[in-house]
């Protein structure tokens, strides 16, 4: 049982770069979002989808687009990487608004 | 402003005893509390879960308690293992009209279960 899958695990970034953080789930859920955790903090949301072609922003979008084409696949991009992006990401998942959600194991991403 | 409190960032507890993990909450219109576990380098794994209509929810050793009044909600877990420790995570949601199931997350409370 993959449930939710995230590449890479670890990436370091320097300023300016871009790039995708990958997340599939093979739940067939309809509902995925993009949380991101600072230390010490809670995760906060970045991007949801209800399904395959509609995104909407979360508490903390700026600086991040998502896509989602297929029921299976959120894509995450970050377009100009800055220090304030070092942070964890996490992709979920859930069945409908009012199902637990299911975790990817995370995306520690550095910016230098 | 955090709608989502987790005042105690740790708690430590005797093996067999119980561990109380408290919670807060401000916006009166979330109706839906789940309690996530977190393991270091591991994504958030789903532990129990209350319905506002509900007051108490029971699950093997673990317990969530609702208090709707004071906006309070707590986790009780009995007998405490060492295999507990972790970072627990209090969320809410609100399931009416277009949230959509987004959670918003209290800071966490690491449980240090000692054996």
């Amino acid at each position: 049982n993959a449930g939710v899958t995230q590449t890479p695990k670890f990436r370091i970034l320097k300023i300016g770069q871009s790039m995708t953080l990958q997340c599939t789930q093979d739940m067939n859920h309809n509902y995925m979002y993009w949380y991101r955790q600072d230390p010490g903090m809670g995760l906060k949301l970045i991007y949801y989808s209800v399904g395959a072609g509609i995104t909407d922003k979360g508490e903390v979008p700026n600086g991040y687009n998502v896509s989602r084409s297929t029921t299976e696949d959120f894509p995450l991009r970050l377009e100009l990487a800055a220090p304030s992006q070092t942070s964890v990401y996490f992709c979920a998942s859930s069945y409908h608004g009012q199902s637990e959600a299911f975790f990817g194991q995370g995306t520690r991403l550095t910016v230098v | 402003d955090q709608q989502v409190k987790q005042n105690s960032p740790s708690l430590s507890v005797q093996e067999g005893r119980i561990s109380i993990l408290n919670c807060d909450y401000t916006n009166s219109m979330f109706d839906y509390f789940l309690w996530y576990k977190k393991y270091p380098a591991e994504g958030p794994t789903f532990l129990i879960s209350i319905s506002s209509i509900k007051d108490k929810n029971e699950d093997g050793r673990f317990t969530v308690f609702l208090n709707k009044s004071a906006k309070h909600l707590s986790l009780h877990i009995v007998p405490s293992q060492p295999g507990d420790s972790a970072v627990y995570f209090c969320a809410a949601s609100v399931t009416g009209g277009t949230s959509y199931g987004k959670l918003t997350f209290g800071q966490g409370t690491i449980l240090t279960v000692h054996p």
